[in-house]
């Protein structure tokens, strides 16, 4: 069964460095997410995109983040000068179509010292 | 704004009893998802809903939904220990370029022998 693929699974960066987090999406998906999940609460919403471009965004996701499609199949998100409370375990997800099921990645955990 | 709540956030219950998990959601949405989640691993897409009425089974857990009164519920049966995990609900909102879940704070579910 295809999967959302996510690289690395655990990073570990000193604070104000740069983090690049990779997803694969699922290869006919058109939607892809990125959700965080800060250590013992809930999954937050961060971005979504669509047509090569961010359709929507939270109010967590600052100038800091951004996303980029660079080819047709890898999906990032960067966060350009971390800090300590953007620790957290940070999902991807592809969806084929609005109304069907996102699936998720395994997450990729960010350790920030 | 969207907010999703459940309750209860913590239940340990005795194998072999029945529960009931509620998760409540604020605004109309077209569809509604049920996650499980084990300790620092991703999210597993237990169930979607998708209308008034929809009730889904697998297992022991059996999902409902009920948009007119916004509320959804996951029923545990004759739980097992290997249920224990974290339980996420989470609503769809779309819009034209794609969409993003909400999800509620999470109901830890300890099943004890």
């Amino acid at each position: 069964e295809p999967e959302v693929t996510q690289t690395p699974s655990h990073q570990v960066t000193q604070m104000g460095q740069e983090v690049i987090l990779r997803c694969v999406p699922i290869s006919n998906h058109l939607y892809f997410y990125w959700y965080r999940q800060i250590l013992g609460q809930k999954v937050e919403f961060l971005v979504s995109f669509y047509n090569n471009e961010i359709s929507e965004k939270s109010e967590i996701f600052d100038d800091q983040f951004s996303v980029e499609r660079p080819d047709g199949s890898n999906f990032t998100l960067k966060i350009r000068s971390t800090k300590l409370e953007d620790s957290a375990m940070y999902f991807c997800a592809s969806g084929e179509g609005v109304l069907g099921r996102e699936s998720f990645g395994a997450g990729t955990r960010l350790s920030v010292l | 704004e969207l907010k999703v709540e459940q309750n209860p956030l913590f239940l340990s219950m005795q194998e072999g009893k029945n529960y009931t998990i509620y998760c409540n959601y604020s605004t109309t949405s077209d569809r509604l998802y049920w996650y499980r989640q084990d300790p620092g691993k991703s999210l597993e897409s237990l169930f979607v809903l998708l209308s008034n009425g929809a009730v889904k089974q697998e297992g022991r857990l059996m999902a409902s939904l009920d948009t007119k009164a916004r509320l959804s519920t996951l029923h545990i049966t004759a739980a097992v220990h290997d249920l224990s995990a974290t339980y996420f609900c989470a609503v769809g909102a779309t819009g034209a370029s794609g969409s993003r879940l909400t999800f509620g704070e999470g109901t830890q579910l300890t099943v004890n022998p």
